[in-house]
C-alpha cells in the first residue's frame, strides 16, 4: 500500500535552469496539493488540482512556477528560470476526494539552487 | 497575515513529562483542525485530527483539546518520549471549498531521556 511518491528527493540546479518535480498520489487518491517549507518554517500552500484541473493556485507566484496533474500520469510541479530564493523543500500531499479532508504527505522534493 | 499562530515555538519535556503546543485562528470558515508530525529530512505525518462540533479528540498518548469560542486548539502529547522529538504543526482547512490547510509555524519538540 505504497505511500504518496515524490521523485526527484533531492534536485540541484543553477540559476536560470528549469526545475520538474514529480508527485505520484496514494491509490485511490484523486486530489493533490504542493505545499513550500522554506528553512525554520511551516509549509505554505501552492496549488491545488484534480486529475486535468487547476483548483486553486491561489498560492502560486505568477511568473515561472507552474502545475500540472494530467489524466495519466503523475502531477508535475514546475519551476522555469528558478532563483536562489526558489531553493527549499516541496511537499506533495493527496486526498481521496472532495469531502474526505486527510492530507497525506510524501517524502519531499529538496531544490536547491547554486 | 497569519491565520493560524502557533506556540511555543520550541519545548523541550523531560520522558515521561506532557508536552502542550497550542494554535489559535482567525478565520471562523475553519471547520477541520489536523495535527503533523515531521521529522528531519522527512514529509509531515498526519498525527490527530479534530471537527469543530467535538472539544476533544484522544488517540492514544495524543489529545486535541479544542475551543471554539475562543477559537483556538492545542495538542497534549502524555507520557512524552525521546522518540516524540520532533517538529509538530497544526494547521486549519475549510471544507468544501479549496480544502488548502493552512499551517502553523511549527513547534519543535525535544524529550530528554
Amino acid at each position: 500500500n505504497a505511500g504518496v511518491m515524490q521523485n526527484p528527493r533531492h534536485l540541484v540546479r543553477r540559476r536560470g535552469q528549469e526545475a520538474r518535480l514529480r508527485c505520484s498520489p496514494m491509490k485511490g487518491h484523486s486530489h493533490v496539493y504542493w505545499y513550500r517549507q522554506l528553512p525554520e518554517e511551516g509549509l505554505k500552500f501552492m496549488v491545488y488540482l484534480q486529475k486535468e484541473n487547476i483548483i486553486d493556485e491561489s498560492g502560486m507566484p505568477k511568473e515561472r512556477f507552474s502545475a500540472e496533474f494530467p489524466k495519466e500520469g503523475p502531477s508535475i510541479l514546475r519551476i522555469q528560470q528558478v532563483v536562489r530564493g526558489d531553493s527549499a523543500a516541496y511537499f506533495c500531499a493527496s486526498s481521496r476526494m472532495g469531502g474526505w479532508p486527510e492530507q497525506f504527505f510524501g517524502p519531499g522534493t529538496r531544490l536547491t539552487v547554486l | 497575515q497569519q491565520q493560524v499562530k502557533q506556540s511555543p515555538q520550541s519545548l523541550i519535556v523531560q520522558k515521561g513529562g506532557i508536552s502542550i503546543i497550542n494554535c489559535a485562528y482567525e478565520n471562523t470558515a475553519f471547520d477541520y483542525f489536523p495535527w503533523y508530525q515531521q521529522f528531519p529530512g522527512k514529509g509531515p505525518a498526519l498525527l490527530i485530527a479534530i471537527r469543530p462540533d467535538v472539544s476533544e479528540k484522544k488517540e492514544g498518548r495524543f489529545t486535541i483539546s479544542f475551543n471554539k469560542s475562543a477559537k483556538q486548539f492545542s495538542l497534549h502529547i502524555m507520557d512524552s518520549q525521546p522518540g516524540d522529538s520532533a517538529t509538530y504543526f497544526c494547521a486549519a482547512s475549510t471544507q468544501g471549498g479549496s480544502e488548502k490547510l493552512v499551517f502553523g509555524k511549527g513547534t519543535k519538540l525535544t524529550v530528554n531521556p
